[in-house]
């Protein structure tokens, strides 16, 4: 069975903690996402991964770090976190980067206090 | 600057009648235009797709309008459940290396039996 999974699915934490939410993928996908989602803005890319240590910004870079050590997994950390990266965080996968289907985990929800 | 725009914001119909669910994009490179169903808890998971090359694309239920001169498209729900109860979002991408994404802000469709 497919399946991208995130760990923690809740999560609260002070301003100024460091953050790590992890991703999970048993398809083998080469591309890898990390999106927000906050009310009214739908869905926002923060970084897309191409394979293992191929790391490239997306929209709202800011603020934000990943890792992709093992082609299966996809870190996402947030250094100092701020209350302003309360939010929905997912991650996608897609087989290789011409892909056109996303495949998304059930999300985390951060709450930065 | 919000390049894919979604409404109503919110729906409601009744079991049985047909929901139309409207986007529109800005930038006329865009050529591929899914639509992500996401349910309370869940991650979005794609419903149905177009490319800009058709005006017309039909999933059971589902059925996607473009008019690419008006740069507009619409998601109808025919016979609407309401197990189709659920936010809608519309994306759009053109392929520049990866198929990045653009969500609009989503429309949440409830379905009254």
């Amino acid at each position: 069975d497919m399946k991208v999974t995130q760990m923690p699915r809740y999560l609260i934490k002070r301003m100024g903690e460091n953050v790590l939410l992890e991703c999970g993928q048993d398809m083998s996908h080469e591309t890898m996402y990390w999106y927000r989602q906050d009310p009214g803005l739908g869905l926002q890319l923060i970084y897309i991964s191409y394979d293992v240590d191929s790391n490239s910004e997306g929209d709202i870079p800011k603020g934000y770090r990943v890792s992709r050590k093992k082609r299966e997994h996809f870190s996402l950390i947030l250094d100092s976190a701020k209350t302003n990266q309360t939010s929905v965080y997912f991650c996608a996968s897609s087989l290789t980067r011409d892909s056109l289907e996303q495949y998304f985990g059930p999300g985390t929800r951060l709450t930065v206090l | 600057q919000q390049q894919v725009r979604q409404s109503p914001q919110s729906l409601t119909v009744w079991e049985g009648e047909t929901a139309i669910l409207n986007c529109s994009y800005e930038d006329s490179t865009f050529n591929y235009f899914p639509w992500y169903q996401q349910f309370p808890g869940e991650g979005p998971a794609l419903l149905i797709s177009i490319r800009s090359v058709s005006d017309k694309k039909e999933d059971g239920r589902f059925t996607i309008f473009f008019n690419k001169r008006e740069k507009k498209l619409s998601l109808h729900i025919t016979d609407s459940q309401p197990g189709d109860s659920a936010t809608y979002f519309c994306a759009a991408s053109v392929s520049s290396g990866s198929w990045q994404l653009i969500f609009g802000s989503g429309t949440q469709l409830t379905v009254m039996p």
